[in-house]
């Protein structure tokens, strides 16, 4: 089946520090990618959609300026969690659609979870 | 607009008892796929099975079963035999649209755990 990582699968980071989160698609390749963001006991929220060489589609609530998203090729996308604060400790996923078959499948990555102090 | 309501938070049972999750879901597009999926505490979704709106017949798999039931908008997860291994959250996922081009919204998760 396709494969989707991310990396790191854990981080933890200082207020007010910038963290990295990338998302690969491994055998296949996704013009569109989705970044998931999931509190304590609580269900997965549409953080995103990230698009392969245009800009990112934002839910309602979520400030842009603060994740910032980019997808520059085919298998990776990323996203970049500006001055993080502890408020934004959570676990992100992302997922891959592989567009490739009769359904447009979603793979997900395995997650990362992000602890700011 | 679309919605997916578990209205089970957390469910409890011993070992070898069977147990149903509840999924009710809410779509105007007549096109739709249904979703479950396991999150065990790795935190990794595992994916369970992906229903179409078109195919109402009920699945199983191993002692795992579906039953999709358009009229009430449901579509219900069984675990028959429950093992501690199946301790996990559950979310049931909607995608509308041809080839649920539309984004998956998930439930709000069902916390099943199972007791020896």
């Amino acid at each position: 089946g396709a494969v989707v990582s991310q990396h790191p699968s854990r981080v933890i980071c200082k207020s007010g520090t910038s963290v990295k989160i990338e998302c690969r698609s491994l055998d296949f390749q996704a013009t569109t990618m989705f970044w998931y963001r999931q509190f304590p006991k609580q269900s997965l929220m549409l953080m995103a959609t990230s698009n392969e060489g245009s800009k990112a589609t934002y839910e309602q609530g979520v400030e842009k300026d603060k994740f910032l998203i980019n997808h520059a090729s085919l298998t990776l996308s990323t996203l970049t969690v500006t001055s993080a604060h502890p408020e934004d400790s959570s676990f992100y996923i992302c997922s891959a659609r592989d567009e490739g078959g009769s359904y447009n499948e979603q793979f997900f990555g395995p997650g990362t979870r992000l602890t700011v102090l | 607009a679309q919605k997916v309501t578990q209205a089970q938070t957390e469910i409890s049972v011993v070992e070898k008892e069977d147990v149903t999750l509840d999924c009710v879901y809410e779509t105007r597009d007549t096109t739709y796929y249904l979703f479950w999926y396991k999150q065990p505490p790795s935190g990794e979704l595992v994916f369970l099975i992906r229903r179409n709106s078109f195919d109402e017949q009920n699945e199983i798999s191993g002692r795992y079963s579906w039953n999709f039931q358009k009229s009430t908008s449901s579509f219900n997860f069984t675990i028959t035999a429950s093992q501690v291994v199946d301790s996990a959250v559950y979310f049931c996922a909607l995608s509308a649209g041809i080839q649920g081009a539309q984004k998956l919204v998930f439930g709000q998760g069902t916390r099943l755990t199972i007791n020896p």
